[in-house]
């Protein structure tokens, strides 16, 4: 069975500070890893994603996360975040046949100016 | 215009009631997804359609049903429904193969008294 751990329920960050939110996971098959980004009153949008190769994946908004197997995690990582950053992060596992994602519990990013 | 639609976007209702939540989805894709959010929780998978004649439950499909009326219209039921599934419903579309994007629609915010 599939499962994600979100390790913060919620980081709060001065601007223009370095941010990471980590992510741990749990699967006995392949493993194809997501994060996605929830603005207030808005759907889910894909930050990043991992499926294989490079182990450091750049995405959108100058997020990037790293794979690491052997902590089975996958942290994401901004250098300097905005206040525009402020939002809900979900990291996500899939098994790559049914295309459905497991969720872990989300982590909220508050950008304090 | 938006690629995946849903409605009504904020409903309430009554303990026993039936009522019903659409998705619509222009992006041509062959997946369809329903997920509901709660806070603390993340997303949790309650059905997912591969086409027309292939719906499968997810983890959390009891008290609910789904229709797929078309390729691109996906709709969630509760025959009956009861204040513990008071949440943010979201439905997702992907094109199949290896894990690609899922693409959420706004999010249908149900409550239930």
């Amino acid at each position: 069975a599939q499962s994600v751990t979100q390790l913060d329920s919620q980081v709060p960050v001065f601007e223009e500070a370095p941010v990471e939110l980590r992510c741990n996971y749990s699967s006995s098959v392949s493993v194809y890893l997501f994060w996605y980004v929830q603005y207030p009153n808005q759907g889910l949008q894909l930050l990043l994603k991992y499926l294989s190769g490079s182990t450091l994946v750049k995405g959108i908004n100058g997020f990037e996360a790293e794979f690491n197997k052997s902590q089975t995690s996958f942290h994401l990582r901004k250098p300097s975040v905005h206040i525009s950053d402020t939002a809900e992060y979900f990291c996500a596992v899939s098994d790559g046949y049914t295309g459905k994602l497991i969720f872990g519990q989300g982590t909220t990013l508050q950008v304090k100016p | 215009d938006a690629d995946v639609t849903q409605t009504p976007r904020n409903r309430i209702t009554k303990t026993g009631k039936r009522i019903m939540l659409e998705c619509s989805q222009t992006k041509g894709h062959d997946r369809m997804y329903w997920y509901r959010q709660d806070p603390g929780l993340g997303l949790r998978l309650i059905y997912y359609s591969f086409d027309v004649k292939d719906i499968n439950k997810g983890e959390i499909s009891d008290g609910y049903s789904v229709s797929r009326q078309a390729q691109a219209k996906f709709s969630l039921s509760l025959e009956s429904a009861i204040p513990n599934q008071t949440a943010l419903y979201f439905c997702a579309t992907t094109s199949g193969g290896l894990p690609e994007t899922q693409y959420f629609g706004p999010g249908t915010r149900l409550l239930v008294l």
